[in-house]
């Protein structure tokens, strides 16, 4: 049982280029999360997928977009990266949305020169 | 707006005594869920304790306990016989029920050897 996993961990990126963050789980969560931390300013909320099929932005949605793959998977794209995009991104799950515990990956850092 | 205030950015505590994290929240619902959650230097992020807001009885999990007043808007956190492991970024964070949960910037804790 592997929780959340992220790939990759760490990635440089110039600015424009684009990629794509991938998340996984396999604890059958309905409910899954991306977040960027960015020091001083705690996790805040990138878009999220309250069941599979669904996704709907969070505080900080733009330069980003989502694909909730199926149950398990949850990928993050960046389409033009900016250096304003650097910082460490964290991908959730939680059984459902309604203040179930939410589980971690292990976080991806990336640097967009 | 929702927030959630950890006021104090650093703490020290000496190896085997306590020490006590503070978190305020700003809300207007009755019902929601409050977190507390772990960073190490690893980066994974770690669910310390869990409390739903219309348990009147404050969450314990070992050396961890809250203090939570509801009235008051806060929810900190005790750590009793603190261990070298215990050193972290810790993060109070706050379920509202609007599919979004919201984080503090984090406390971080140093352990005296």
């Amino acid at each position: 049982n592997a929780g959340v996993t992220q790939t990759p961990k760490f990635q440089v990126l110039k600015t424009g280029q684009s990629m794509t963050l991938q998340c996984a789980q396999d604890m059958n969560h309905n409910s899954m999360y991306w977040y960027r931390q960015d020091p001083g300013m705690g996790l805040r909320l990138i878009y999220y997928s309250a069941s599979e099929g669904t996704t709907d932005k969070g505080e900080v949605p733009n330069g980003y977009n989502v694909s909730r793959l199926n149950k398990r998977e949850f990928s993050l794209r960046l389409e033009s990266a900016a250096p304003s995009q650097t910082s460490v991104y964290f991908c959730a799950s939680s059984l459902t949305q309604g203040g179930d515990t939410q589980y971690f990956g292990p976080g991806t850092r990336l640097t967009v020169l | 707006a929702q927030t959630v205030t950890q006021s104090q950015p650093e703490m020290s505590v000496q190896e085997a005594e306590t020490v006590t994290l503070s978190c305020t929240y700003d809300t207007s619902e009755s019902d929601y869920y409050l977190f507390w959650y772990k960073q190490p230097p690893s980066r994974q992020m770690i669910l310390v304790i869990r409390q739903e807001a219309y348990k009147q009885q404050n969450a314990t999990e070992n050396r961890f306990s809250v203090n939570f007043q509801k009235a008051a808007k806060s929810f900190s956190l005790k750590i009793s016989d603190s261990q070298l492991g215990d050193a972290a970024m810790y993060f109070c964070a706050y379920y509202p029920g609007t599919y979004k949960y919201i984080f503090g910037t984090g406390t971080r804790l140093k352990v005296l050897a």
